[in-house]
């Protein structure tokens, strides 16, 4: 099973942007990863942002954004604001086989 | 709007099987992908294993041979049943819908302890 790799913490300004990465042991991330990301405050259940590498719920921040980067998918966001502070996690879903979270990544707006 | 719900007990022995069900509402079970994430305290998300609407499963090889999903279509419900736990299995346990999206029931929190 591959293991699913993401940035430990991560900091960005207020009105900054910042690049989240998910990246797989098992090679390149493709659109047939169909990935997911997914933000989670303290004590929430966590929320859908993007999924199939791109595309948005109907409730997704238009300042976020999601893309494939280098051979990982990847989480934009342009514009922090305060409460886009949280932990934020991919997750990779191959159609027939086991599928992978990442560790997640701490965001901090500071 | 689809809505999941998780339900089932709080407490779990060791060793005894920790059974959890989650209601769908708003949307059709017969589609989509229906799974269960676990999430230990202070730790990361966990997917434990997708049921297909048809009934075929995908499950994470780390647990595989402690879990059964299920699904009734009838009552617009699907189940884990993971035998044999100990105090590692303590966590939230999250019911999520995917394919063309994703949408997560709130979770609820499995302690196993005697």
């Amino acid at each position: 099973q591959a293991v699913v790799t993401q940035e430990p913490s991560l900091t960005v300004s207020p009105g900054g942007t910042v690049t989240l990465t998910c990246g797989s042991s098992a090679g390149a991330v493709t659109s047939g990863h169909y990935p997911y990301w997914f933000q989670q405050k303290p004590g929430q259940a966590p929320r859908t942002l993007i999924y199939d590498t791109n595309n948005k719920h109907s409730w997704t921040p238009a300042r976020f954004s999601g893309s494939l980067l280098g051979g990982k998918a990847a989480l934009t966001l342009s514009g922090a604001q305060p409460e886009d502070e949280a932990d934020y996690y991919c997750l990779l879903s191959d159609s027939g086989i086991p599928w992978v979270f990442g560790g997640g990544t701490k965001l901090t707006v500071l | 709007q689809v809505q999941l719900q998780e339900s089932g007990p709080g407490l779990v022995k060791p060793s005894e099987t920790l059974s959890l069900t989650c209601t769908v509402s708003g949307g059709a079970i017969s589609s989509h992908y229906w799974s269960w994430i676990r999430q230990p305290p202070g730790k990361g998300l966990e997917w434990i294993g997708y049921i297909h609407y048809t009934g075929s499963t995908i499950y994470n090889p780390s647990l595989k041979s402690r879990v059964t999903l299920s699904i009734d279509t009838s009552k617009t419900q699907f189940s884990l049943k993971m035998n044999s736990v100990t105090a590692a299995d303590t966590a939230v346990y999250y019911c999520m819908r995917s394919f063309k999206g994703a949408y997560w029931g709130q979770g609820t929190l499995v302690t196993v302890s005697s």
